[in-house]
């Protein structure tokens, strides 16, 4: 079956603009996951949908940084502002939920601002 | 805090060798292990994970790793190396809140 897709797979964004980042989850995971991969940070958590449930927001490095799952599917990271240091690899994750413990990575969207 | 550690930034194997890339992890409780490949311009692959059970854990393309409860490690494992299997290995621990933490990765280099 499909994977989870991402989009775009490549943005460049001048300092200072708004980004949109999108997450399409395996059809049926309900926890959906965003991490940032960048040189010097390493793998990171951003943020964890599960269900209904208020989202685990404890990863977002900034308030310039959100995120929103509509209809328990589609997610959107959205930074504003943007700073240099927000490049990286932002990869969304996504889980069956109540079964399977594993996560199942999307392909990332590599962000650049300059 | 539950933690992973990758102590090896790059590992180099002969292909046909054997490939150990070697983590560590600190959790308070059981600990749920996971490791994951990344290929060059690709997203994260699911390898394997141990939950309970066996301590020797078998995973996607001959792939296997060993949980040792008293040395606190989950080793990854191959009997013989491929050229193809080079690439960025993660180790990870599942959280109490479900997210992973992530070790720092290791470069998996085979020759031929």
């Amino acid at each position: 079956g499909a994977g989870v897709s991402q989009s775009p797979s490549n943005k460049v964004t001048e300092k200072g603009k708004d980004v949109e980042l999108r997450c399409d989850p395996i059809s049926g995971h309900t926890a959906l996951y965003w991490y940032r991969q960048s040189l010097g940070q390493g793998l990171e958590f951003l943020i964890y949908f599960q269900g209904n449930s208020a989202p685990d927001k404890s990863g977002l490095p900034s308030d310039r940084f959100s995120a929103e799952r509509t209809g328990g599917s589609v997610s959107t990271l959205t930074i504003q502002r943007t700073q240099q240091e927000d490049s990286a690899v932002y990869l969304c994750a996504s889980r069956p939920g109540l079964s399977g413990y594993e996560q199942y990575f999307g392909p990332g969207t590599r962000l650049t601002v300059t | 805090a539950q933690s992973v550690a990758q102590p090896e930034d790059q590992v180099n194997v002969a292909e046909g060798n054997p490939l150990t890339v070697k983590c560590t992890y600190s959790v308070s409780g059981n600990p749920y292990l996971f490791w994951y490949v990344q290929y060059p311009n690709r997203g994260l692959q699911f390898l394997l994970k141990y939950i309970t059970g066996d301590n020797l854990v078998k995973g996607s393309y001959g792939f296997e790793a060993e949980f040792n409860k008293s040395q606190t490690s989950f080793h990854l494992k191959k009997p013989s190396a491929l050229v193809s299997d080079s690439a960025l290995y993660f180790c990870a621990v599942r959280e109490d809140t479900d997210k992973l933490i992530f070790g720092t990765g290791t470069r998996l280099q085979v020759f031929p």
